[in-house]
């Protein structure tokens, strides 16, 4: 069975300042996608990156950045100098190399950044 | 718009009471799915079609609820009876490849 965690149910932050949301993930596919997903107060899932496991590299775009280690079965996000606008609730996804691609998400990290 | 879209937004309904919801997906995506959502967790998911044939249907998916998606474009899914445990947000997705993109979702009451 597959599992994500995310320990952090609520992260506060002021304007700025760097942010971690960690994840991770359980799964025995040898082949599996990892997904950030943002869900702001208006409540639609707007995708943010996908990882496959074969691919490790580290990925950053603008202000956000992903580090997936394999070793530690994790997938953490930061933000960098966050903004206001950052405040949401952010998931952590994980689907198998099967055929049907359905996700699997953590239970969320709210994440508010104050002026 | 080019996006997944629901409709209803919003739906309050009596126990007992059966319940429709639409989903469009994004033109030509052929894989389509649908999750819930309740209150401080993360979607889960419930059933899942690729063109119009349903290949994947979770255990939580109840014999009430059922989902179709003929000609392989729009989808409804029906909860019969609905039950307050029912309460919840339903999520469309659509996608061609790994990544899925949601919908705005349906928000279900169930007094």
């Amino acid at each position: 069975a597959q599992k994500v965690t995310q320990a952090q149910t609520e992260i506060s932050v002021v304007e700025k300042e760097d942010v971690t949301l960690d994840c991770v993930y359980e799964t025995r596919d040898t082949t599996y996608y990892l997904f950030w997903y943002k869900q702001p107060p208006s409540g639609e899932l707007v995708f943010l990156i996908r990882r496959n496991s074969f691919d490790e590299q580290n990925e950053i775009s603008g202000r956000y950045s992903w580090n997936f280690q394999k070793s530690t079965s994790s997938f953490n996000f930061t933000i960098t100098a966050s903004q206001v606008v950052d405040s949401a609730v952010y998931f952590c996804a994980l689907s198998s190399g099967g055929s049907n691609y359905k996700l699997t998400f953590g239970k969320g990290t709210l994440l508010t950044v104050n002026p | 718009d080019t996006g997944v879209s629901q409709d209803p937004r919003h739906k309050i309904t009596k126990r007992g009471q059966n319940v429709t919801f639409r989903c469009d997906p994004i033109s030509e995506h052929n894989r389509l799915y649908w999750y819930r959502q309740t209150l401080g967790q993360g979607p889960e998911f419930l059933t899942y079609f690729q063109n119009e044939a349903q290949l994947e249907k979770s255990r939580l998916l109840s014999d009430r609820f059922s989902a179709e998606r003929p000609k392989g474009s729009f989808s409804t899914l029906e909860i019969q009876r609905t039950e307050q445990g029912d309460s919840a947000m339903y999520l469309c997705a659509s996608s061609f490849g790994h990544e899925q993109f949601f919908g705005p979702g349906t928000r279900l009451t169930v007094l």
